[in-house]
């Protein structure tokens, strides 16, 4: 049972580089998030989608994009690379309350 | 403004020991409370999930208390094993709204020595 996962778990990005960071569930959860999570903070809400084809800005959007094509996938992309972008980045599924499923997280640093 | 203070920071006990972990929210109104496991290098997982309506709730070893009155939780851990070695988070959840407006506090590094 795979729940969520993330690819890549790690990436040094040079500033101005774009990547994206890929996450797909397979429990079938309407709601997906993207966190991040800074040395002693807590997570902080990038992006949400509520199903396939509608996305949502959260506490902490500006340098990201997102995209939901499909239930499964909601990909997170940064455009230009910033060092204040160095985090560690949580997907996560659920329905729209109750328990979060999270992944394994992707730690990227931009030097 | 919503927040989740946890306390302490981080602690560290002997293996078998007890310990419990405090959780204070300003989050208004209410729904609901979870405590979740982080271990090193990984993402959170859930240990359990408390509404208004209910002041205790155990899963294992853990056992959490809420007192929505005092908006205060805890966390207590059970004869600690190495492996509850991981960060605990404390995260609110606001009435009305889903789990896009989570609280989540920076939660409290336990460290289990043998």
């Amino acid at each position: 049972n795979a729940g969520v996962t993330q690819t890549p778990k790690f990436r040094i990005l040079k500033i101005g580089q774009s990547m994206t960071l890929q996450c797909t569930q397979d429990m079938n959860h309407n709601y997906m998030y993207w966190y991040r999570q800074d040395p002693g903070m807590g997570l902080k809400l990038i992006y949400y989608s509520v199903g396939a084809g509608i996305t949502d800005k959260g506490e902490v959007p500006n340098g990201y994009n997102v995209s939901r094509s499909t239930t499964e996938d909601f990909p997170l992309r940064l455009e230009l690379a910033a060092p204040s972008q160095t985090s560690v980045y949580f997907c996560a599924s659920s329905q729209p309350v109750g328990e979060a499923f999270f992944g394994q997280g992707t730690r990227l640093t931009v030097v | 403004k919503n927040q989740v203070e946890q306390s302490p920071q981080s602690l560290i006990i002997l293996e078998g020991k007890n310990c419990t972990l405090q959780c204070n929210y300003t989050v208004s109104p209410f729904s609901n409370l979870r405590w979740y496991k982080q271990d090193t290098g990984r993402g959170p997982v859930s240990l359990t999930i408390m509404t208004f309506s209910e002041n205790t709730k155990s899963n294992g070893r853990y056992t959490a208390t809420l007192d929505a009155d005092t908006k205060q939780s805890s966390l207590h851990i059970t004869a600690s094993q190495l492996s509850d070695s991981a960060s605990y988070i404390c995260v609110v959840s606001a009435q009305g709204f889903g789990n896009e407006k989570l609280t989540f506090g920076t939660g409290t590094r336990l460290t289990i020595i043998p």
